[in-house]
């Protein structure tokens, strides 16, 4: 079966500061990755999703980046972190088109 | 218009009692519908895909309704531990889901 795994579960970060979340994906080749966030009571916010290896489409223009170095490997990065970024960073993953989207644990990220 | 929209509720029922909510969408489009439940300070996870003709799963009952664009959650007698934000989640293109703000229940004793 599938599984998503992404860490850190929590997060403390000073502003300024660099961000590197890592997911992955297990038992699925080729899957689509997505990067949300969510902040306190409310939506999901899509940042940033992938339909392969390298291949990465930005939602929201923020200071926020992604990659996709490796099929079932996504990463969201930020040079400088600021206080808006605050919030829980939820990766996601699906399957071809119709399907559902399944969520890893989620990183709740504090910038102080 | 937002792509997808919820009620926020509160919807706060008995134990025992059966709750509904809607979800409404705005692309016509559309030809996936999911509904997700979400606990305080988690992921959402997935409670049920929604096909065309409803479907129901245990006290869950999904349905479709594509000529007013808006599908449904009901859930029979209630328990304690149904109470969850619920997000219903709508395909925008191929590879995009668009989801709502959810729905809060809460089931009391």
């Amino acid at each position: 079966s599938q599984t998503i795994h992404q860490w850190p579960a929590t997060l403390v970060q000073p502003v300024g500061s660099p961000l590197s979340l890592e997911c992955t994906v297990e038992g699925t080749s080729n899957p689509n990755l997505y990067w949300y966030r969510q902040a306190a009571g409310r939506g999901l916010q899509l940042l940033f999703y992938s339909v392969g290896i390298g291949q990465i489409s930005s939602e929201v223009p923020q200071n926020l980046s992604a990659s996709r170095p490796q099929d079932r490997q996504f990463i969201l990065s930020s040079k400088k972190l600021l206080l808006s970024d605050s919030g829980f960073y939820l990766c996601a993953w699906s399957g071809t088109r119709g399907q559902p989207q399944h969520f890893g644990d989620g990183t709740r990220l504090s910038i102080l | 218009r937002k792509e997808v929209e919820q009620d926020p509720g509160p919807f706060n029922v008995p134990e025992g009692a059966t709750v509904a909510f809607n979800c409404t969408y705005s692309n016509s489009a559309s030809q996936s519908f999911f509904w997700y439940r979400q606990d305080c300070r988690k992921e959402p996870k997935l409670l049920m895909s929604v096909y065309s003709s409803g479907n129901e799963d245990g006290r869950f009952t999904a349905q479709l309704n594509r000529a007013s664009q808006y599908i449904s959650l009901l859930i029979r007698d209630s328990k304690l531990s149904d109470s969850a934000t619920y997000l219903c989640a709508v395909n925008i293109n191929d590879y995009k889901l668009s989801f709502g703000a959810g729905t809060t229940v809460t089931v009391r004793a």
